[in-house]
Order: structure tokens, then C-alpha cells, then sequence
């Protein structure tokens, strides 16, 4: 799997919109980019993913540059609750079974 | 719909002593695994499973055993505990491999004195 390149921290004023970086150059044709969070204490939360075009759900929206080597996550409306840490992940849709956690970017909202 | 659960949530142990923790997933996934979590780092995978009755070995398997004799439940299973497998338990599954996403269970906290 390609590495990813996260900022360890950054922080975020509630009811604007975070913005987290995601830098994996090496990444190739057929990896997917993930999103998770792990709020304190529990157990990591699927955010997003996508290949090559932007996503957007109910949680957030994921902007991929057009030669795929860096990602963005936006968090339109940040809140409290969104207070974590945020991991990218790159992995292949070809029978990969894992899912390889670096260190994140540790994410702080405040009032 | 309870997703995945963990069984005990948390649980003081002695050197040599053995237990198992359980995860249970209700939402027929072939697909469950078993990852640590040691302090400020991230997830590391020890077992997995591709389906009821088999098993395989992640990236830190060594200590445990597993199995999965229910679609539904896999099993982790410490024989003799170490202090170095202090640590907090994930379990997670998923419809299968291949750009399906993972869900995880709350995590059972395991101190080994």
C-alpha cells in the first residue's frame, strides 16, 4: 500500500469548515483513498472513500487532485463532536485485507 | 441492528493467564479481524478471517489464536498473557475485502500485570 502524509495536529473554530491534507504521491492506479476517524476511547468510524472523483455523504467531502497524489477531507461545519483523530488511508480494491493506520492528524474543534 | 460488539469491554489480567474476548457482528459479513492498538499509535492487524471456519495470520499474530466457527462471532484468544499484550482490542468486519468499508466494535481495554 502507498504511504500517506498527514499533518500530526490542527486545530478548527466550531461552525467553520476543517480542511484536512492527505499527501501519498506513491500511490498507484488501482488504490482507493479512506478516510476514518477514532473519536477518544473508541473504536475508529468509516468517513469516506473514493478513487479518482470528489465524494461527498452526510459526514463529509473528499477532494482528490487530479493526479491523485494528495486528498483533501473537508468537514463542512465542524463541530465539538468532530474533535479526533482523522486517518488517510490508501489501499488496492484487490483483495486486501488490511487496513494500515499511520498516526493520523489529531483533529481539535473549539467554541 | 448492534453492528459489532466486544466482549468483556474491559479486563485485568496476571502473567500466564488465559482468556478469550469475543466479537459478534450482526450484519452478515464474511469478513472480520482483530487489531491492537497500542498508546499514540495506530492500528495494527493480528488475525483476520475471509469466512466461517478459516483463519489467517496478520501483521503481529505471535501470542494469539483466533477462530471463527460462527459466521457472526470471531473469537481472539491470549494462552498465556504477556505484559506486552497490554493494549486495547479492536474487532472489525466487513462484506469482504476489496474496497469494502471496515466497521469496528468499541474495543475491550486488556491490562496484563
Amino acid at each position: 500500500d502507498a504511504k500517506t502524509t498527514q499533518p500530526p495536529s490542527m486545530d478548527c473554530a466550531e461552525g467553520r469548515a476543517a480542511n484536512l491534507p492527505c499527501n501519498h504521491s506513491t500511490i498507484s492506479g488501482n488504490e482507493y483513498v479512506y478516510w476514518y476517524r477514532q473519536i477518544h476511547s473508541q473504536g475508529p468510524q468509516y468517513i469516506i472513500h473514493g478513487l479518482k472523483n470528489n465524494e461527498t455523504n452526510e459526514m463529509a467531502s473528499l477532494i482528490i487532485t487530479e493526479d491523485r497524489k494528495s486528498s483533501t477531507l473537508i468537514l463542512p461545519h465542524a463541530t465539538l463532536r468532530d474533535t479526533a483523530v482523522y486517518y488517510c488511508i490508501v489501499r488496492t480494491r484487490s483483495n486486501d485485507y488490511k487496513l494500515s493506520f499511520g498516526a493520523g492528524t489529531t483533529v481539535t474543534v473549539r467554541a | 441492528n448492534a453492528g459489532v460488539t466486544q466482549t468483556p469491554k474491559f479486563r485485568v489480567l496476571k502473567t500466564g493467564q488465559s482468556m478469550t474476548l469475543l466479537c459478534a457482528q450482526d450484519m452478515n459479513h464474511e469478513y472480520m479481524y482483530w487489531y491492537r492498538q497500542d498508546p499514540g499509535m495506530g492500528l495494527r492487524l493480528i488475525h483476520y478471517s475471509v469466512g466461517e471456519g478459516t483463519t489467517a495470520k496478520g501483521e503481529v499474530p505471535d501470542g494469539y489464536n483466533v477462530s471463527r466457527l460462527k459466521k457472526q462471532n470471531f473469537l481472539l484468544g491470549l494462552e498465556s498473557a504477556a505484559p506486552s499484550q497490554t493494549s486495547v482490542y479492536f474487532c472489525a468486519s466487513s462484506r469482504r475485502a476489496s474496497e469494502e468499508t471496515q466497521y469496528f466494535g468499541p474495543g475491550t481495554r486488556l491490562l496484563v500485570l
